[in-house]
């Protein structure tokens, strides 16, 4: 069974550009989580989808956006680029929006650095 | 008071031995509490959970003991292998899905 697939794995874009970063989730699991990683912020909570339907989102400013697809992918695109936006995006999928019932697998993530 | 803090922020620790991550947290409103583990270049997986009406909970050789009282909980590794060098964090959630808020992580070194 396929994992968590993000793509691309790594981006490089500069200052004031947007870009658009996709999670493909594990086949059946209907919640997709972003967040943030970031050597002094840590891991940091983005937003959560689940049937198309943002549930919960992180103390991020609008710049960061998401959606989700009907097939369950999901997408997160950040405008106007900050220095500060340089991080791994990861995505994480369980099957159904319930904590304690599923796992949450992370994939791999997307490194992005802006410069 | 989302914030959740973990110590210590690296632990070297002999093939054999028992490594044990500690954190506290100040939300009360805090209930399920997960672990998990990072190697590099990859995504973080779950290792283990507890909710705050049980005090233990064990799996394998990994435990997480909680103090309800003291807000506080921690991940004991037995018999910790080279192969659990890896980041841990441990992370607290209010609400229901999957928005956890993580510690800064510990990263765990076993040496052979």
């Amino acid at each position: 069974k396929a994992g968590v697939t993000q793509t691309p794995r790594y981006l490089i874009k500069t200052r004031g550009q947007q870009v658009t970063l996709s999670c493909s989730p594990i086949s059946g699991h209907r919640s997709v989580s972003w967040y943030q990683q970031t050597p002094g912020q840590g891991l940091q909570f983005l937003f959560e989808y689940f049937s198309e339907t943002q549930r919960n989102k992180g103390n991020f400013p609008g710049r960061f956006s998401g959606r989700q697809f009907s097939n369950s992918r999901s997408e997160m695109n950040v405008s106007t680029l900050e220095l500060g936006d340089s991080a791994l995006y990861l995505c994480a999928s369980s099957l159904v929006w319930d904590r304690e019932r599923n796992e949450q697998f992370f994939g791999p993530g997307t490194r992005l650095t802006v410069l | 008071q989302q914030q959740v803090k973990q110590s210590p922020q690296s632990l070297i620790v002999q093939k054999g031995g028992i490594s044990i991550i500690n954190c506290a947290y100040e939300n009360t409103a805090f209930d399920y509490f997960p672990w998990y583990q990072q190697f590099p270049g990859k995504g973080p997986a779950l290792l283990i959970a507890i909710r705050p009406d049980v005090s233990e909970k064990k799996e394998g050789r990994f435990t997480i003991s909680f103090n309800k009282s003291a807000k506080q909980f921690s991940l004991h590794i037995m018999d910790s292998q080279p192969g659990d060098s890896a980041t841990y964090f441990c992370a607290a959630s209010s609400n229901y899905g999957q928005n956890f808020v993580f510690g800064p992580g510990t990263r765990l070194s076993v040496l052979p």
